[in-house]
């Protein structure tokens, strides 16, 4: 059975105080990693797609890798703008389509 | 503008009632997927379709039905036999089965 383990839970960070987001997987021959951004009473924003080991992603404050057991999204000097939950998720190979979630990680930043 | 859109916002259910929630989406994506979100928790698979006339039950499918008849709608029902019903409920849809783009969901809730 597929698995994705999100940690820490949650995270506070200051204004411009850069730190990293887990996400740890298991499955059976990846497909893909995804990451979403996600605001309260919102649906999931599509962030990031990863597809083997080694590849890297950049856009703004955002950096997501991906390794073979786990992946992560560093943010630099975040902006209480960036103040969110981080969603991963994986496919696996021959999943018929279907992602397998997190539960998310929740950011707080602080001006 | 090109997307997905889930109706109502909100919606209260009755005990014993069936319920519909609505998602459309005009991105002429072929499959598209229910998600139930409860706090604290991932996103769990209920129903999902990957093409026309055809749909897989996911993760937690007891409770609720679905329907595919055209490519731009996937209705779904949470029936009575949902004992607890009350959560966020996410529709998405993907074009080539990898990436799937959320709607706002449906906050439903039990009267």
């Amino acid at each position: 059975e597929d698995q994705v383990t999100q940690s820490p839970e949650a995270l506070r960070l200051q204004e411009g105080e850069s730190s990293s987001l887990n996400c740890s997987y298991t499955v059976s021959g990846l497909r893909g990693l995804f990451w979403y951004r996600q605001d309260p009473g919102k649906g999931p924003e599509f962030l990031f797609t990863l597809y083997s080991a080694g590849e890297e992603k950049e856009k703004e404050r955002l950096k997501a890798t991906l390794t073979k057991k786990e992946s992560f999204l560093h943010i630099t000097a975040p902006k209480p703008e960036d103040s969110a939950t981080y969603l991963c998720a994986v496919q696996a190979n021959g999943a018929n389509s279907k992602l397998t979630f997190g539960k998310g990680i929740t950011l707080s930043v602080r001006p | 503008d090109g997307g997905i859109t889930q109706s109502p916002k909100y919606l209260f259910r009755k005990e014993g009632q069936n319920v519909t929630l609505s998602c459309e989406q005009n991105l002429n994506h072929d499959a598209m997927y229910w998600y139930r979100q409860d706090p604290g928790q991932g996103l769990r698979l209920i129903y999902y379709s990957q093409i026309v006339n055809d749909f897989q039950k996911g993760d937690i499918a007891e409770g609720y039905s679905v329907s595919r008849e055209k490519k731009e709608s996937f209705p779904l029902t949470v029936t009575s036999a949902q004992k607890n019903p009350t959560a966020f409920y996410l529709c998405a849809s993907s074009p080539r089965g990898d990436i799937q783009y959320f709607g706002a969901g449906t906050r439903l809730s039990v009267l």
